[in-house]
């Protein structure tokens, strides 16, 4: 079993929709969640950062976190052709920086115009 | 936030040589991170760059293939030892100031022949 797990994908929605993007992890000792992006070609950019379980919103971006499934998800409202990326989750042990993490396999997302 | 460059953007190198990266952040940043991504794959971390010491190597990573300097808080070099195929990947620097914050450098892109 994979540490972190993502959708395989790749995941395609119509411009406007909600994009749904799922992570799960293995190891309980986890504290720390993260969401990159990362276009074709470019390193990944972090946008979303969770450690507590419930929901945290950012503009057009929720990231979920739910310890207890060991389950982290992001949904993206109203999709936007140019959010078409890969989108990468990103598990650390500890409150510590966000560098020192395991990372998924990614999901691909095409929002189609 | 803080802009990583890095050198070379690409290479391509003979089998049995080695290859220095460089790593440069334009603000001071607490901890720098060295990772490779191969293709179609996600990111795997090789190691963290700790300033004025040895570099903490995750597992399956070793000092002798893959010595990491970091002489103060903004530089940092990565040296891919005697390589092979294998080797063949986008090495990527990260670094961040706060715990959640995480900067990734443009990557360098090494084929191996």
């Amino acid at each position: 079993q994979k540490e972190v797990e993502q959708n395989s994908g790749p995941l395609s929605v119509p411009e406007g929709a909600i994009a749904s993007l799922n992570c799960t992890y293995s190891d309980r000792g986890s504290q720390s969640f993260f969401w990159y992006r990362q276009y074709s070609g470019k390193s990944p950019e972090l946008i979303m950062s969770i450690y507590s379980n419930g929901d945290k919103e950012d503009g057009r971006f929720t990231a979920q976190l739910n310890k207890a499934s060991q389950y982290v998800s992001l949904l993206i409202r109203d999709s936007q052709p140019s959010d078409s990326a890969t989108y990468l989750c990103a598990v650390t042990l500890g409150r510590t920086n966000a560098g020192k993490s395991t990372f998924g396999d990614g999901t691909t997302l095409t929002v189609k115009p | 936030s803080a802009v990583i460059s890095q050198k070379p953007s690409r290479d391509i190198c003979q089998r049995g040589t080695s290859l220095t990266i460089q790593c440069q952040v334009d603000s001071q940043v607490t901890m720098m991170f060295w990772y490779r991504q191969q293709p179609g794959q996600s990111l795997t971390l090789i190691a963290t760059a700790n300033q004025g010491s040895e570099a903490t190597y995750e597992s399956g990573f070793v000092i002798d293939k893959f010595p990491i300097s970091r002489p103060n808080l903004t530089f940092s070099t990565l040296t891919v030892s005697n390589m092979s195929p294998e080797d063949s990947s986008i090495y990527l620097c990260s670094g961040g100031a706060v715990p959640d914050t995480q900067y990734f450098g443009p990557g360098t892109r090494l084929t191996v022949l």
